[in-house]
């Protein structure tokens, strides 16, 4: 069965400053990865996803994350955080080839808290 | 593109009735849907997934003769909340599962429903 631990529950971070927000999982078979955002009382919303090719994902709002099969690992990295930026952020993986079968399980979410 | 609706946000109700919880997809068809369950500050659990035309699969734990789940078309699933109590109360929330157009392996997210039980 595949897991998703998210290392830190909460990150807090100044203005403009980087950060990373780290994303462990166990699958046994290969694996889609993603990260979402949720900002208080709404749904998800999908930052970025690898799916296969290049280990290096961009996605939305400045956001970036690095497959690591060997560390079995996808962190989320920013260079420079704004205010807007504080949200839940929750990583989810796949198994499976798609279809029906296509069930996410999520981490237990960050929440990463940009201050002035 | 690729959105999905939730029907109502926000629904406070009675110990005993039921609520039935509506979740669309906007602009594309949806042969999968999933319905999962969130607790404050927790993340989100998987509860059930709707297959149009078919019974819904549920996960470990969960009871479907309380979480009722209905998808009659390739836009719309429904989850009832039979008989709801207390702890019950949580916020809900759907996914709809895009398999075409550029949407291939990707779930899009409704906003959520809040159920209250008092």
């Amino acid at each position: 069965a595949q897991s998703v631990t998210q290392l830190d529950s909460q990150v807090p971070v100044f203005e403009e400053a980087p950060v990373e927000l780290r994303c462990n999982y166990s699958s046994s078979v290969s694996v889609y990865l993603f990260w979402y955002v949720q900002y208080p009382n709404q749904g998800l919303q999908l930052l970025l996803k690898y799916l296969s090719g290049s280990t290096l994902v961009k996605g939305i709002n400045g956001f970036e994350a690095e497959f690591n099969k060997s560390q079995t690992s996808f962190h989320l990295r920013k260079p420079s955080v704004h205010i807007s930026d504080t949200a839940e952020y929750f990583c989810a993986v796949c198994e499976g080839s798609g279809g029906s079968n296509y069930k996410l399980t999520f981490g237990k979410g960050t929440l990463l808290t940009v201050n002035p | 593109g690729a959105v999905v609706s939730q029907h109502p946000s926000r629904v406070i109700c009675k110990s005993g009735t039921s609520v039935k919880i509506e979740c669309r997809s906007l602009d594309f068809q949806a042969t999968t849907m999933f319905w999962y369950r969130q607790f404050p500050k927790q993340s989100l659990m998987l509860m059930a997934t709707s297959n149009e035309g078919s019974k819904a699969t549920y996960e470990q734990g969960v009871e479907k003769d309380k979480f009722l789940i209905n998808h009659a078309s390739l836009t719309l699933s429904t989850l009832t909340v039979t008989s709801a109590h207390p702890e019950d109360s949580s916020f809900y929330i759907c996914s709809a599962l895009g398999l075409a157009g550029g949407f291939d392996n990707e779930q899009f997210f409704g906003p959520g429903t809040r159920l209250t039980v008092l």
